[in-house]
């Protein structure tokens, strides 16, 4: 089965300033999807950002932007500009092209004002 | 547009005992999802339908859990009998499309309801 592995269980950063956020997971598959999910500590879980394995342009949206590299099996968010409301938890997330999905264990993101 | 819906928000029971969980996804969305969140882990899949058919339930503990979505709309989950491991937060999720098209839907997730087993 795959796996998805956050390394940082917690990370800071203060306001304004650029985090980034790192994800690696274990596939033999060539064909597959990413996404990074928050959790506010209201719990309801958010899409930030997804990948197509196939794309080999970073996606972007607005502030968060990733690092994909697929040799390595990594899949990093980085976040400029953090803002007060980014403080959650991110969770780094695989899709199988036969839909399995697995998430990583998650990253706790406290932005200091 | 509503959001996808859970009941009920917290839940207390003994072990041994059953509880049920239920799920109102977005209006129109095919795909379905139910997953179990232990505290300090990301979420875990347990079961992921497309309308009423079951896609993929490899890692549902089919002895105790069972969960069905009928005429493709609402769903529940039912845990028979509860063990004090079932402790967790249950979350659902719902997408708009089904097969190959679903990899890249967004998921909306519930509030999830939150399972305490004594």
């Amino acid at each position: 089965a795959q796996t998805v592995t956050q390394s940082q269980p917690e990370m800071s950063v203060q306001e304004a300033e650029t985090v980034t956020l790192s994800c690696t997971y274990d596939t033999s598959e060539s064909d597959y999807y990413l996404f990074w999910y928050k959790q506010p500590p209201s719990r309801q879980m958010i899409l930030v950002i997804r990948q197509e394995a196939y794309k080999q342009q970073n996606a972007t949206e607005n502030r968060f932007s990733v690092n994909f590299q697929k040799a390595a099996k990594s899949f990093s968010l980085k976040i400029s500009d953090s803002q007060l409301g980014d403080a959650a938890m991110y969770f780094c997330a695989y899709r199988s092209t036969g839909n399995q999905f697995y998430f990583g264990t998650g990253t706790s993101l406290t932005v200091i004002p | 547009e509503a959001g996808v819906a859970q009941s009920p928000r917290y839940k207390i029971i003994e072990k041994r005992q059953s509880v049920a969980f239920w799920c109102n996804p977005i209006s129109g969305h095919a795909t379905l999802y139910w997953y179990q969140q232990i505290l300090g882990q990301g979420p875990k899949l347990l079961i992921q339908f497309q309308n009423n058919g079951v896609v993929d339930d490899s890692q549902l503990p089919k002895d105790r859990f069972s969960a069905e979505r009928l005429k493709g709309v609402d769903s529940t989950l039912k845990i028979q009998p509860a063990k004090l491991e079932d402790s967790a937060v249950y979350l659902c999720a719902s997408s708009l499309g089904w097969g190959r098209a679903a990899s890249t839907d967004t998921q909306y997730f519930g509030p999830g309801t939150r399972l305490t087993v004594l």
